[in-house]
């Protein structure tokens, strides 16, 4: 059965450091999102993509954060200049059509620690 | 904004017994009804969703849930669990009115005792 994927599992950067969350969407699926959630927190969106553009996006999504699709398969997340506050599990999902009304797929997660 | 909650944070129940995991939400306008499970160093899957129609849901190995609209609620349930069903509960809102994006709950950790 076809999955998403995300590499790596667990990333530890320092503060201030740059930090790319890889994910591979599956294949026929034309929406991709980021969520993450910090420790004993809710899941929490942070932006949609659709047709090579964002879509959507929370009050989190700020400037030091990116999304790109660099090619036909990956779906990338760049923090540019991480926190502290920025630790937490970062969730890759995507879906053939509009995620208000189909089933979003995720990812295993990649864990990231901001030291 | 959607916001949803999940009263039991974690919920130790005996093998084979009945199981019920609740979820609130916050508004009453339509909306789309989710339950993902995540097990360890697995991603989110999806157990079932409620769209529209029959207020009782069926889903994967052998949960159902209820949309209850004037309570706001849509519990998941499962009348007899295996040690297999350890894992971690999410409930999820989506209001097609405000766009894509899904509202979690905070999680249930449900651990089947043998």
């Amino acid at each position: 059965e076809p999955e998403v994927t995300q590499t790596p599992s667990h990333q530890v950067t320092q503060m201030g450091q740059e930090v790319i969350l890889r994910c591979v969407p599956i294949s026929n699926h034309l929406y991709f999102y980021w969520y993450r959630q910090i420790l004993g927190q809710k899941v929490e969106f942070l932006v949609s993509f659709y047709n090579n553009e964002i879509s959507e996006k929370s009050e989190i999504f700020d400037d030091q954060f990116s999304v790109e699709r660099p090619d036909g398969s990956n779906f990338t997340l760049k923090i540019r200049s991480t926190k502290l506050e920025d630790s937490a599990m970062y969730f890759c999902a995507s879906s053939v059509g509009q995620g208000g009304t189909d089933t979003q797929y995720f990812g295993p997660g990649t864990r990231l620690t901001v030291l | 904004a959607q916001s949803v909650t999940q009263l039991d944070s974690q919920v130790p129940v005996f093998e084979e017994a009945p199981v019920e995991l609740r979820c609130n939400y916050s508004s009453s306008v339509s909306v789309y009804l989710f339950w993902y499970v995540q097990y360890p160093n697995q991603g989110l899957q999806l157990l079932l969703k409620y769209l529209s129609g029959s207020t009782l849901v069926k889903g994967i190995n052998g949960f159902e849930a209820e949309f209850n609209k004037s309570q706001t609620s849509f519990h998941l349930r499962k009348p007899s669990v295996h040690i297999s069903d350890t894992a971690e509960y999410f409930c999820a809102v989506s209001d097609p009115n405000t766009g894509n994006q899904f509202y979690f709950g905070t999680g249930t950790s449900l651990t089947v005792i043998p």
